[in-house]
């Protein structure tokens, strides 16, 4: 069954430091999502992004924050300078169209638990 | 008032035993209602959607939505131990990708 898939599933970084989220998101879909998780919060929705486009973006969704397609399959998400309350569970997530058009699912992947020091 | 409310639980019930999970929310442009199921160290995954008010069945699983009251439900029927995991519900509204999540109810089913 095909699957999102995420690298790294644990990150550890410094305060300050630049990450990158990684995600191979499922080949034949089009749209693409970051959600993320703090732990004991509700998953919260990052942004959208469609044709090499940004299509919707949050209010958590800031200039520190940039996401890319840099080739056919990854899509990425980068913090460019972390703080201590980036420490969450990043989910990456995909479809074919977006939801809910005709029942249409997001498929997520299984996160990436970041820890910012 | 929070967007969508959700009771957290965490509700433990023994095997076979009907569940009830709620959901609640305020912006009335949601028009779209699904319901998430997340395992330990994994990604929600998608149980139901629904979209008009009225249930929706699934095998052992209904959806019920009540715009009026601005309400969503999930039963699940002759629960299992399979079925113990985190519950979310998810909204969206119309011409939005954005999916506005409760917090999740933890579920316990005991053999």
């Amino acid at each position: 069954e095909p699957e999102v898939t995420q690298t790294p599933s644990h990150q550890v970084t410094q305060m300050g430091q630049e990450v990158i989220l990684r995600c191979v998101p499922i080949s034949n879909h089009l749209y693409f999502y970051w959600y993320r998780q703090i732990l004991g919060q509700k998953v919260e929705f990052l942004v959208s992004f469609y044709n090499n486009e940004i299509s919707e973006k949050s209010e958590i969704f800031d200039d520190q924050f940039s996401v890319e397609r840099p080739d056919g399959s990854n899509f990425t998400l980068k913090i460019r300078s972390t703080k201590l309350e980036d420490s969450a569970m990043y989910f990456c997530a995909s479809s074919e169209l977006p939801p809910p058009i005709l029942n249409t699912e997001a498929f997520f992947g299984q996160g990436t638990r970041l820890t910012v020091v | 008032q929070k967007e969508v409310e959700q009771d957290p639980g965490p509700l433990s019930v023994p095997e076979g035993a009907i569940v009830s999970l709620n959901c609640t929310y305020s912006n009335s442009a949601f028009q779209y209602f699904m319901w998430y199921r997340q395992y330990s160290r994994k990604g929600p995954e998608l149980l139901m959607y629904t979209y008009s008010s009225g249930n929706k069945e699934d095998g052992r699983f209904t959806a019920q939505v009540d715009k009026s009251s601005k309400y969503i439900s999930l039963f699940i029927r002759d629960s299992q131990p399979s079925d113990s995991a985190t519950y979310l519900c998810a909204m969206t509204e119309g011409g939005s990708e954005k999916l506005v999540f409760g917090k999740g109810t933890k579920l316990t089913v005991n053999p």
